[in-house]
């Protein structure tokens, strides 16, 4: 199977600081990549993703970047604010179940300390 | 526009008992999937579909049924409850034509005793 995996599973940072959230991947094949926020007690919610055919995407505060020669993917938040407390995920499509479907890896938990 | 919807949120059977739980989206989406969450770990492809009528396995099939007679409704089946499934089941659905990004379900947990 895939194999999305994230090198820290918790992350404490300062109010007002940028965080970086990590995630290697496995499959050379997936050309789509998705990360997901996810609050306590609730489904996943969509943050940001990216094509296989880009290096780098900038959301509102947030910024995914793919380096598909090492297989790595980060998620950055700038100015990270209480309400970013979460468990992020990253995702990638493909592998043997078809293309259409998503493969996670294990998250990490930010911490945001006032 | 209510998106996916699930139920029921809570739910606790007993080894051995059955039940379904309930995924609906008005999204007119294609493509459904169900996935399951444990503790400490990411999320987990049970079954998925990709239209009305047609149903594929995911990563972690056993002991989960499903079927797909409308665009709208998902539901999967439970048929003999064990202590493994217990676990917060997530439905969610995505528009495979215009992008992969899948809308998820608030979650039912479910705790089998």
């Amino acid at each position: 199977g895939e194999s999305v995996g994230l090198h820290l599973p918790t992350l404490s940072v300062q109010e007002g600081d940028n965080s970086i959230i990590n995630c290697a991947y496995s499959n050379s094949a997936s050309d789509y990549f998705i990360w997901y926020k996810q609050e306590s007690g609730k489904g996943p919610q969509f943050i940001i993703d990216i094509r296989s055919n880009m290096d780098k995407r900038q959301g509102q505060r947030v910024t995914v970047l793919l380096n598909k020669t090492v297989k790595h993917l980060s998620l950055q938040i700038a100015a990270t604010q209480p309400g970013d407390s979460a468990v992020y995920f990253c995702a990638e499509n493909g592998g043997p179940t078809g293309a259409n479907n998503l493969f996670f890896g294990t998250g990490t938990r930010l911490t945001v300390i006032p | 526009n209510a998106g996916v919807t699930q139920t029921p949120k809570f739910q606790v059977l007993k080894t051995g008992q059955s039940m379904t739980l309930q995924c609906a989206q008005d999204m007119n989406h294609e493509y459904m999937s169900w996935y399951r969450q444990d503790p400490g770990m990411g999320l987990r492809l049970i079954h998925y579909s990709v239209g009305a009528g047609i149903t594929d396995q995911g990563e972690v099939p056993n002991g989960y049924n499903v079927s797909r007679s409308t665009t709208e409704d998902f539901p999967l089946r439970l048929l003999s409850a064990a202590p493994s499934q217990t676990s917060v089941y997530f439905c969610a659905s995505s528009d495979p034509d215009t992008t992969y990004e899948q809308y998820f379900g608030p979650g039912t947990r479910l705790t089998v005793t």
